[in-house]
């Protein structure tokens, strides 16, 4: 069975301080992993996706991520942390067994301290 | 702006009745998604459409159904409505041709208040 869990279901920083937003996976075979960002009041957009490729992916807005199969991690990172940065995050996991199928982690709100 | 629509935005209903959700895809995508968001189930895929037909299937309850159009628009009817339906429902939309690791791109989603 596939799963994804988010470490913490709120984080709080900084403005200008790193972003560190956890994610782990379970996956018996190879990993579609996405992270996307829903603000207040608005549906899901899309951060980032590794499929194989590079495992450091970039995304918009100065998001990054890593995929470390042998940590089963895809942290999200920025380096400095913006007011607009203020939302909830979703990690998650397809693969190519599961048929278009999502899994969503249950979510982390960043807040951002002036 | 995602190019996804979806209306209502928002509906409010009563317990034992019966809506439709309507969404339309971005331009040239064939595959439609459909999601619940609640406080307490999370974030949850209930069925994909592709090209009018039934592609994969999630944690949909047996009240609800959906079906894609021939002009590629889709529909949730959710029956027999519960208070535990009251959610967030979101329809996305792919291309459809590159399977699993394609991007979703999600619409506003409708807010289903059940009294």
């Amino acid at each position: 069975a596939q799963s994804v869990t988010q470490l913490g279901s709120h984080v709080s920083v900084s403005e200008g301080a790193l972003v560190l937003l956890r994610c782990n996976y379970s996956s018996s075979v190879p990993p579609y992993l996405f992270w996307y960002v829903q603000y207040p009041n608005q549906g899901l957009q899309l951060l980032l996706k590794y499929t194989s490729a590079a495992t450091l992916v970039k995304g918009i807005n100065g998001f990054e991520a890593e995929f470390k199969k042998s940590e089963t991690s895809f942290h999200l990172t920025k380096p400095s942390a913006h007011m607009s940065d203020a939302a909830e995050y979703f990690c998650a996991l397809s693969s190519y067994s599961s048929a278009s199928k999502i899994i969503f982690g249950s979510g982390t709100r960043l807040s951002i301290r002036p | 702006d995602s190019g996804v629509t979806q209306t209502p935005k928002h509906l409010i209903t009563a317990t034992g009745q019966r809506v439709t959700l309507r969404c339309s895809p971005r331009s040239g995508d064939l595959s439609v998604y459909w999601y619940q968001q609640s406080l307490d189930q999370g974030l949850q895929f209930l069925i994909q459409y592709y090209n009018g037909e039934e592609r994969a299937k999630g944690n949909i309850l047996e009240r609800f159904s959906a079906q894609q159009f021939p002009d590629l628009h889709s529909e949730l009817n959710l029956s027999s409505l519960e208070l535990g339906d009251s959610a967030l429902y979101f329809c996305a939309s792919s291309q459809g041709t590159s399977g699993s690791q394609e991007t979703q791109y999600f619409g506003p989603g409708t807010r289903l208040l059940v009294l």
